[in-house]
């Protein structure tokens, strides 16, 4: 069975502290590993995609990196807005697979 | 602009009751999904649609139906057999259903059962 663990659960940082979320996986075949934003009661924005070991990807202060075993969203000089939930999912390759395992997310605040 | 509207924000039920939520897209997506979101738990899969008038179950499709006769459109109705319905309901929805990962949201329904 496909699982995805998010660490911390909840990370508190003052504005301009860099830190980094951690996002282990175990899936038959990765086909992919995917990055969202969520802000409270709305719902989540899509940030990134990441397909192999040693991919990076980058938006504005964020930075995703990915092993075989784990993904990390690095987040540097973070601000205010950067306060949101931030969710990991992983599809599995091979055949007809249209799921996603969710994370249970890394809830983030930035204190001004 | 394109997106996902989901209706209605908020929605509470009686015990034994149907209700159905809505969701429309117009952002020529083939690919169509609804999530379930509750506290400290993943979002999981209800159901899903590649294209019209075709539908998957996901991981939790008990007490749950849905259609897909329009392609802008993916209506989930959550049934008096749903034990637990009370949660954060997501639709979204993909170029196709190979690029399951890369979803668009809407903004989310919160059904309260009384």
């Amino acid at each position: 069975e496909d699982q995805v663990t998010q660490s911390p659960e909840a990370l508190r940082l003052q504005e301009g502290e860099s830190s980094s979320l951690n996002c282990s996986y175990t899936v038959s075949g990765l086909r992919g590993l995917f990055w969202y934003r969520q802000d409270p009661g709305k719902g989540p924005e899509f940030l990134f995609t990441l397909y192999s070991a040693g991919e990076e990807k980058e938006k504005e202060r964020l930075k995703a990196t990915l092993t075989k075993k784990e993904s990390f969203l690095h987040i540097t000089a973070p601000k205010p807005e950067d306060s949101a939930t931030y969710l990991c999912a992983v599809q599995a390759g091979g055949g007809s697979n249209y799921k996603l395992t969710f994370g249970k997310g890394t809830l983030l605040t930035v204190n001004p | 602009d394109g997106g996902i509207t989901q209706s209605p924000k908020y929605l509470f039920r009686k015990e034994g009751q149907n209700v159905t939520l809505s969701c429309e897209q117009n952002l020529n997506h083939d690919a169509m999904y609804w999530y379930r979101q509750d506290p400290g738990q993943g979002l999981r899969l209800i159901y899903y649609s590649q294209i019209v008038n075709d539908f998957q179950k996901g991981d939790i499709a008990e007490g749950y139906s849905v259609s897909r006769e329009k392609k802008e459109s993916f209506p989930l109705t959550v049934t008096s057999a749903q034990k637990n319905p009370t949660a954060f309901y997501l639709c979204a929805s993909s170029i196709a259903a190979g690029i399951a990962g890369e979803l668009f949201f809407g903004e989310g329904s919160r059904l309260t059962v009384l």
